[in-house]
């Protein structure tokens, strides 16, 4: 059965720091590994990870994924109060559907 | 350009009753996705449809049912409603054609959701 584990399960910080966030999984033929931020309602889309190594950027966010030992990083430098939210990852594995995890909760503090 | 839109935003129905949520997705997405999020147990997938076909289903009852219509919307049905159906009823759409051909690796984007409360 594919599982996807996320940790931690929260996190409270302060303003400025940078938080690592990880994800583990096992699925059958992955075909993708995604990171979601979930503030109020809608998942919103942040990275799609196909292969491994390979670091993707936006702004103060990244996030690699090492395919040989299952797991993914998402990363967020500086932190704000507006990063706070539930982070969730995904996977997609032969049934083109998604696999999440319980997701992380994040509250930044100023 | 318009994300994913679903209605209604909250549905109130009492037990053994039947809901109809709805989804529209992005312009141009042909594959739409149904998820649930129950407190505590995470986003579950319920459906999958693309071009008018379910593709795939997730590993919940058969009175979980929906369509896609030929404008690529879909609807999901719940039959016989029980309370634990009470949850987040989340839509996501996707492109079905990527670089990789039919059914690669596209992001899955998502609605704001239905919250269905079961009385």
């Amino acid at each position: 059965e594919d599982k996807v584990v996320q940790s931690p399960l929260s996190l409270v910080v302060h303003e400025g720091d940078t938080v690592t966030l990880n994800c583990s999984y096992e699925v059958t033929n992955f075909r993708s590994l995604l990171w979601y931020k979930q503030e109020k309602k809608a998942p919103t889309f942040l990275f799609m990870l196909t292969s491994s190594g390979i670091e993707k950027k936006s702004g103060r966010l990244s996030s690699i994924l090492d395919k040989k030992e299952l797991f993914s990083i998402l990363n967020i430098t500086a932190t704000q109060t507006g990063d706070s939210a539930i982070y969730l990852c995904a996977v997609s594995g032969s049934g083109y559907a998604l696999n999440f995890g319980k997701g992380t909760s994040l509250l930044v503090t100023p | 350009e318009a994300g994913v839109t679903q209605s209604p935003t909250h549905l109130i129905k009492t037990r053994g009753q039947q809901a109809t949520l709805r989804c529209s997705p992005i312009s141009g997405h042909t594959s739409v996705y149904w998820y649930q999020q129950a407190l505590g147990l995470g986003l579950q997938f319920l459906l999958w449809y693309d071009e008018g076909e379910e593709r795939n289903r997730g590993n919940f009852p058969p009175r979980f049912s929906g369509r896609q219509f030929p404008n690529y919307s879909s609807e999901l049905n719940v039959n016989a409603l029980e309370l634990e159906d009470s949850a987040l009823y989340l839509c996501a759409s996707s492109l079905a054609w990527g670089t990789g051909g039919r059914y690669s690796n596209q992001p899955q984007h998502f609605g704001d959701g239905t919250r269905l409360s079961i009385l």
